[in-house]
C-alpha cells in the first residue's frame, strides 16, 4: 500500500512571502492532520480533518495558515505572509476510519521549510 | 491541555548494551500510548501502541513498553542495542481529543 505523500520535499522562502504544501493521504484513510515539528521539538498539531471537514484547528495561527481538504482526499497548508519562526518540518498524516485502528497515524515525509 | 515529557534529549550507547527511554504524561483519563521511531532520512513510523489490556506491549525490532498507570508512564527498552537503532524515539499519548507528542530523545548507538 502507498503512503503519505508530501510535496515539495523542501522549501527556502524569504519572510513575507506565501507557500503552499501538498499532501495525498493513505487510499481510503477519512482522517487527514498536519502536524508543525520545530527542531528539538516533538510533532504539535496544527489541523485535523475528517473527511473534508475540520475537527480541530484550536492551534493553526488562522491569521497566516490555512488548509484545505477538498473532496476529502488531499489536502494544502498555506502559510501566508511567512515568518521566520514557521521554519520548521510540516508533517501530514492519516488514519483510517473507526475503532482503534483509527487510533494509529501514518506519516508522510514532510516538508522541511525555511524562512530566511 | 496533555503534556508528555521524555526524560532524556540524547543518549549515547554502545552495541549490546540495554536502552530504556522515559515517558510521562499529565492526563488522568483514559489514554491510548504510543511510541514512534524516526530512522535518519525516514519518516515517522510507528514502534509500538497501548490501547488496553496487559501493560507489557512487544513491538518491533526487539522493543517492549510498559504502561505504568499510577505512575503516569510509558517507558520504552530494548535488552541489547544494535547500531541500526541509531534514531530519534518519540513518545506520543493520545486523550480524548488529540495525539501529543514529548520533543523526542536521539539514540545514537555506537558500533
Amino acid at each position: 500500500e502507498a503512503g503519505v505523500a508530501q510535496s515539495p520535499r523542501y522549501k527556502i522562502i524569504e519572510k513575507r512571502q506565501s507557500v503552499a504544501f501538498w499532501c495525498n493521504p493513505i487510499s481510503g484513510h477519512a482522517t487527514l492532520y498536519w502536524y508543525q515539528q520545530i527542531l528539538g521539538q516533538g510533532p504539535k498539531l496544527l489541523i485535523q480533518f475528517q473527511n473534508n471537514g475540520v475537527v480541530d484547528d484550536s492551534q493553526l495561527p488562522k491569521d497566516r495558515f490555512s488548509a484545505e481538504r477538498l473532496k476529502g482526499v488531499d489536502s494544502t497548508l498555506k502559510i501566508q505572509p511567512a515568518k521566520l519562526e514557521d521554519s520548521a518540518v510540516y508533517l501530514c498524516a492519516s488514519s483510517p476510519r473507526g475503532g482503534t485502528s483509527s487510533y494509529e497515524q501514518y506519516f508522510g515525509p514532510g516538508t522541511r521549510l525555511t524562512v530566511t | 491541555a496533555q503534556s508528555v515529557s521524555q526524560h532524556n534529549h540524547h543518549v549515547i550507547l554502545s552495541e549490546a548494551a540495554s536502552l530504556e527511554l522515559g515517558c510521562n504524561y499529565s492526563y488522568g483519563g483514559t489514554v491510548n500510548l504510543f511510541w514512534y521511531v524516526q530512522y535518519p532520512g525516514q519518516h515517522l513510523q510507528l514502534l509500538l501502541k497501548y490501547f488496553s489490556g496487559d501493560p507489557l506491549v512487544k513491538g518491533i525490532k526487539g522493543f517492549e513498553a510498559e504502561f505504568i498507570k499510577s505512575k503516569f508512564s510509558f517507558n520504552l527498552r530494548k535488552p541489547s542495542v544494535q547500531w541500526s537503532d541509531t534514531a530519534e524515539y518519540f513518545c506520543a499519548v493520545k486523550d480524548d481529543y488529540k495525539l501529543s507528542f514529548g520533543a523526542g530523545t536521539t539514540v545514537t548507538v555506537r558500533a
